[in-house]
């Protein structure tokens, strides 16, 4: 069984600091990885994606990858109320022709003013 | 969400009634997927189709049926419905940039009394 382990939080950081967000998965021949964003009542959409070891920046947003350890982390700099959200891990291992994706269950973010 | 459409948005449904939920793509991909989300269980993948004519099971496939009939559609069906039923679908597609992505359709809210 493929498990992909965020903590549930919720994760309270006031406007303008660093938000920490953490994932683990257990199958090591995982080949991708994404986080995506919620809003409450809202589809899933993709914020960032990585492949290969290290960190990762696209603006306010930084992913940091380890295979090693298989662990996938989210920092979101200077963060907003706007970035209150959940946060899903996800993890894809190859099956068949299709990338099978397997998700966390979330981390619930609240940045408050 | 454009690219992705599912039909209904919001759906209830008697114990032992069946209902089809409908997804819809203009992105000609070969991949789609459906999942369900329950509060603090994240995105489960029930079913998913590589390719047209094609369908494997996912993570939770027990109470449903799909059918991938043409390249653009992609349907799950439940014939006999369970208040264990009720949550929120959603329907996906590989991204258009990078293909181990998901694209998700805006849902299907489910109540199964």
């Amino acid at each position: 069984q493929k498990e992909v382990e965020q903590n549930s939080g919720p994760l309270s950081v006031p406007e303008g600091a660093i938000a920490s967000l953490n994932c683990t998965y257990s199958d090591r021949g995982s080949q991708s990885f994404f986080w995506y964003r919620q809003y409450s009542g809202k589809s899933p959409e993709l914020i960032m994606s990585i492949y290969s070891n290290g960190d990762k920046e696209d603006g306010r947003f930084t992913a940091q990858l380890n295979k090693a350890s298989q662990y996938v982390s989210l920092l979101i700099r200077d963060s907003q109320p706007s970035d209150s959200a959940t946060y899903l891990c996800a993890v894809n291992a190859r099956g068949g022709g299709s990338y099978i994706p397997t998700f966390g269950r979330g981390t619930s973010l609240i940045v408050h003013p | 969400n454009a690219g992705v459409t599912q039909t209904p948005k919001f759906q209830v449904l008697k114990t032992g009634q069946s209902m089809t939920l409908q997804c819809a793509q203009d992105m000609n991909h070969n991949s789609m997927y459906w999942y369900r989300q329950d509060p603090g269980m994240g995105l489960r993948l029930i079913y998913y189709s590589a390719s047209e004519g094609t369908t494997d099971k996912g993570e939770v496939p027990n109470g449903y049926n799909v059918s991938r009939l043409n390249k653009r559609e992609f349907s799950l069906r439940l014939e006999s419905a369970a208040p264990s039923q009720t949550s929120v679908y959603f329907c996906a597609i590989p991204g258009s940039t990078k293909k181990h992505e998901q694209y998700f359709g805006p849902g299907t809210r489910l109540t199964v009394t």
